[in-house]
């Protein structure tokens, strides 16, 4: 099973900063197995990002996924107060479909 | 506007069965891939089952293996989880997904969950 460790466990700031949220899969996936996802309490999750990169339908442009040599990340441009929620990677590309374990997002 | 919704839920003993039902609507039900993702109280995602538009099932989690089976009928808009020999370690809300297409690619839309409670 492909196991997703994600960093930081819990992430303080403030509205108005940037926010970088990483997802380390082990062993590797190609990116386009690999997506993002926002969920608030009570709610369910939300995509945000899939194929690594790509924003889903109706995400705002302060939402990004990037790719590095071994890392996934979510960056968060210019924080919102509705941005302060638990973000989790998901990997689709091997069965079982695994998440991370999630970074909560809080408000400093 | 996609629309998903799960039942069937409810409180049950350990080693009983339960079978889950999510009826979908807004989109093309045939064309895309569906998954059963369930989440403790206060933990984390865990992805349980997922089936493809042609009733090929994607796999299970470890945790649900021989325990559990998805299935879906195309002519009801319907996916279902069959959960046999519940354990206590089942208890969670589980929310049905509409994966965006295929069976690799992620869950656009959500329901709202319904929760299993597994107590003696």
């Amino acid at each position: 099973e492909i196991v997703l460790t994600q960093s930081p466990g819990t992430l303080s700031l403030s509205p108005g900063e940037r926010a970088t949220l990483s997802c380390r899969p082990s062993p590797s996936v190609g990116s386009h197995y690999l997506g993002w996802y926002q969920q608030k309490p009570g709610q369910a999750p939300r995509l945000l990002v899939y194929g690594a990169t790509s924003r889903a339908p109706g995400i705002p442009d302060r939402f990004s996924g990037g790719v590095s040599e071994t890392d996934f990340t979510l960056t968060i441009t210019r924080l919102e107060p509705e941005d302060f929620a638990v973000y989790y990677c998901q990997q689709f590309g091997t069965s079982p479909y695994t998440f991370g374990q999630g970074t909560r997002l809080e408000i400093k | 506007e996609v629309h998903l919704v799960e039942s069937g839920g409810g409180l049950v003993q350990p080693g009983r069965s339960l079978r889950l039902s999510c009826v979908a609507s807004g989109f093309n039900f045939d064309d895309h891939a569906m998954h059963w993702v369930r989440q403790a109280p206060g933990k984390d995602l865990e992805w349980v089952s997922g089936i493809a538009w042609n009733n090929v099932i994607i796999g299970y989690a470890d945790s649900v293996k021989g325990r559990f089976t998805i299935s879906r009928d195309n002519t009801k808009n319907s996916i279902y989880l069959q959960m046999n020999s519940l354990r206590l370690e089942d208890t969670a809300f589980y929310f049905c997904g509409k994966a965006l297409v295929g069976p690799t690619t992620p869950l656009d839309s959500w329901g709202q969950g319904t929760l299993v409670a597994v107590s003696s």
